[in-house]
């Protein structure tokens, strides 16, 4: 049972334009949700997160937007930047535990 | 920022020997550290729940003889690949939970099972 779902494998941008990576998930009670980008080999590195309790959340070029009422989650990176491409993992959480997404993998080019 | 070492990095080893993966948080106590296993191109799964000084705890259909997990120390923690197997050929990484109870990944171990 896949609780958090990231339908698009795959995601083709061109530089400085917006990427729009989606996630949607089935359990109501996640408090937290996370986004991490991971490149091949290494461990996944924090981007951004937003609590339940809120329906956006912006750092710089990363926003994350909350539907709670659709269950779905997305992240804007803008501008799109080469540096981008990379893996996108969503994830959820409620206490301690982490659920991630299948994850999207992102490639900007010039 | 806090950081977690794994080590090693990358391993091959003969189908029936066992694995040494250690996770260590250097600069923060990690009551609790958290294994997860990923298989090329799926997610990254939760495999246990490590809390200093007491039994890990399991997900589902993770087998706790076969993946053993020690969390000795508030800042180290090892998962042991017991027979290993080449099914069991994965990217093993660890996350360590800070006191302000973010979590900060280690780098991964790639475990290569001949």
């Amino acid at each position: 049972d896949q609780q958090v779902k990231q339908n698009s494998p795959s995601l083709s941008v061109q530089e400085g334009r917006i990427s729009i990576l989606n996630c949607d998930y089935t359990n109501s009670m996640f408090d937290y949700f996370l986004w991490y980008k991971k490149y091949p080999a290494e461990g996944p590195t924090f981007l951004i997160s937003i609590s339940s309790i809120k329906d956006k959340n912006e750092d710089g070029r990363f926003t994350v937007f909350l539907n709670k009422s659709a269950k779905h989650l997305s992240l804007h990176i803008v501008p799109s930047q080469p540096g981008d491409s990379a893996v996108y993992f969503c994830a959820a959480s409620r206490g301690d535990k982490l659920i991630f997404g299948t994850g999207t993998r992102l490639q900007v080019f010039p | 920022g806090a950081v977690v070492s794994q080590h090693p990095s990358w391993v091959i080893c003969k189908s029936g020997t066992s694995v040494k993966i250690e996770c260590r948080s250097l600069d923060f106590q990690a009551t609790t550290m958290f294994w997860y296993r990923q298989f090329p191109k799926q997610s990254l799964m939760l495999m246990a729940t490590s809390n200093e000084g007491s039994k890990a705890t399991y997900e589902q259909g993770v087998e706790k003889d076969k993946f053993l997990i020690n969390h000795a120390s508030l800042t180290l923690s090892t998962l042991t690949v017991t027979s290993a197997h080449p099914e069991d050929s994965s990217f093993y990484i660890c996350s360590a939970r800070a006191p302000d109870g973010f979590g900060f990944f280690g780098p991964g171990t790639r475990l290569t099972v001949l």
